[in-house]
């Protein structure tokens, strides 16, 4: 699976969209971008995932690059409970475990 | 839907001692189960993947030996850490994948299981 490149913190106003950037120039052109987050001692959750073609779901927009060779995961209005640990996960469809990197920690303040 | 447990949360035991903790796809079949570590400020590591009925599929420096994992069935999977040291102690998380009614690649994530030893 690609590698993937994120910031290591982000801050963000509650309230305000959060926007996480992923690099994964690498990228083939079998392989998905997934989110996932992870709260502070509690197992990761889904957010979303994509292949070329930006996504929105209930909890978050995906937009990916023309080139996929970026995306951005969009938190349209942040809440406290929205701090977490984010992490960009690329992975052929048909894959089986998410090699986690280091993710981005996102503070979410009042 | 697509709910994984563990049991218990967290577990405190004394060194040299053997702590078992289960993992639950709770309103679906998995085939395939995975268990991850994770240490204290660093992300989820792999340790081992399973599928139901067949032997375990360890990472590279994951002792087998050490870190016994049995899939009994499609909505069972425990992870038996061995003779436990305080570096074992971690948070495990299993996550489950597979099988009908839910996205055949998708994993569901467990809450985790904190494990110190003292």
């Amino acid at each position: 699976d690609a590698k993937t490149t994120q910031p290591p913190s982000m801050d963000c106003a509650e309230g305000r969209a959060a926007n996480l950037p992923c690099n994964h120039s690498t990228i083939s052109g079998n392989e998905y971008v997934y989110w996932y987050r992870q709260i502070h001692s509690q197992g990761p959750q889904y957010i979303i995932h994509g292949l070329k073609n930006n996504e929105t779901n209930e909890m978050a927009s995906l937009i990916i690059t023309e080139d996929r060779k970026s995306s951005t995961l969009i938190l349209p209005h942040a809440t406290l409970r929205d701090t977490a640990v984010y992490y960009c996960i690329v992975r052929v469809d048909s894959g089986y475990a998410l090699n986690f990197g280091k993710g981005t920690s996102l503070l979410v303040t009042p | 839907g697509a709910v994984v447990s563990q049991h218990p949360s967290r577990v405190i035991c004394k060194s040299g001692t053997s702590v078992k903790i289960e993992c639950r796809s709770l309103d679906f079949q998995a085939t395939t189960m995975f268990w991850y570590r994770q240490f204290p400020k660093q992300s989820l590591m792999l340790m081992a993947t399973s599928n139901e009925g067949s032997k375990a599929t360890y990472e590279q420096g994951v002792e087998k030996d050490k870190f016994l994992i049995n899939h009994a069935s499609l909505t069972l999977s425990t992870l038996t850490v061995t003779s436990a040291h305080p570096e074992d102690s971690s948070f495990y998380i299993c996550s489950a994948m597979g099988g009908t009614g839910v996205p055949y690649n998708e994993q569901f994530f467990g809450p985790g299981t904190r494990l110190t030893v003292l």
